[in-house]
């Protein structure tokens, strides 16, 4: 089935840690973005990518790093630098940078121990 | 700072009622609307988009677009207690690279029996 993959669905980080978040989609879509959202809040654009071995920074991208070596993958690095990493992060995709609405994968949610 | 705002809610109905959910934006010159749906825990999942002013329906669900107003809403008929989830609207950005959404916090939507 076609869809957008992210894994693990459940993530917990030490302090001083890096993590990294899988996103993957078999979509053949250009265009790639990571959101995260904290509680009771909207969707927050940390990085977006429209096409591989681009990308460029969101609104909140501090503490965040990404890469999109492959169209297919766009992983995501919560850094040590990122002081309150706890929240839901969600990975989305459109065929291109039109119009084209964004559809998401099923969330990682992470979480300081 | 492009917003997008929405009531909070919660707001209550009772199956059967239709459920006006209202979302005002900022930037003017905006083109592209979107309103995603989402369940506790869950990631967000497309319910409608609409580009143009007026009426758009897709089976019980109607976005209404008034760009003069800068106001968007779903109005979701014989509603059901299936409804109740978080209803996000979102703004497409003009300016910059790509299709970046801005999302509003999310209005609360319960369906009493």
């Amino acid at each position: 089935d076609g869809g957008i993959t992210q894994s693990p669905k459940y993530l917990f980080r030490k302090e001083g840690q890096n993590v990294t978040l899988s996103c993957e989609q078999n979509l053949n879509h250009d265009a790639m973005y990571w959101y995260r959202q904290d509680p009771g809040q909207g969707l927050r654009l940390i990085y977006y990518s429209q096409i591989v071995n681009d990308f460029q920074k969101g609104d909140i991208a501090e503490g965040y790093s990404v890469s999109r070596e492959k169209k297919e993958s766009f992983p995501l690095t919560v850094t040590s630098a990122q002081k309150n990493p706890t929240a839901f992060y969600l990975c989305a995709s459109t065929p291109d940078s039109s119009n084209q609405p964004q559809h998401f994968g099923d969330g990682t949610r992470l979480s300081i121990l | 700072q492009k917003e997008v705002e929405q009531n909070s809610g919660p707001l209550s109905v009772p199956e059967g009622a239709i459920a006006s959910l209202n979302c005002t934006y900022s930037d003017r010159g905006s083109q592209s609307f979107f309103w995603y749906r989402q369940y506790s825990g869950k990631s967000p999942e497309l319910i409608m988009f609409i580009y143009s002013n007026g009426d758009k329906e897709d089976g019980r669900f109607t976005a209404q677009l008034n760009k003069a107003s800068q106001y968007v809403s779903l109005l979701i008929r014989d509603s059901q207690p299936s409804d109740s989830a978080t209803y996000l609207c979102a703004v497409k950005e003009v300016t910059g690279g790509g299709n970046k959404l801005t999302f509003g916090t999310g209005t609360q939507l319960k369906v009493e029996l």
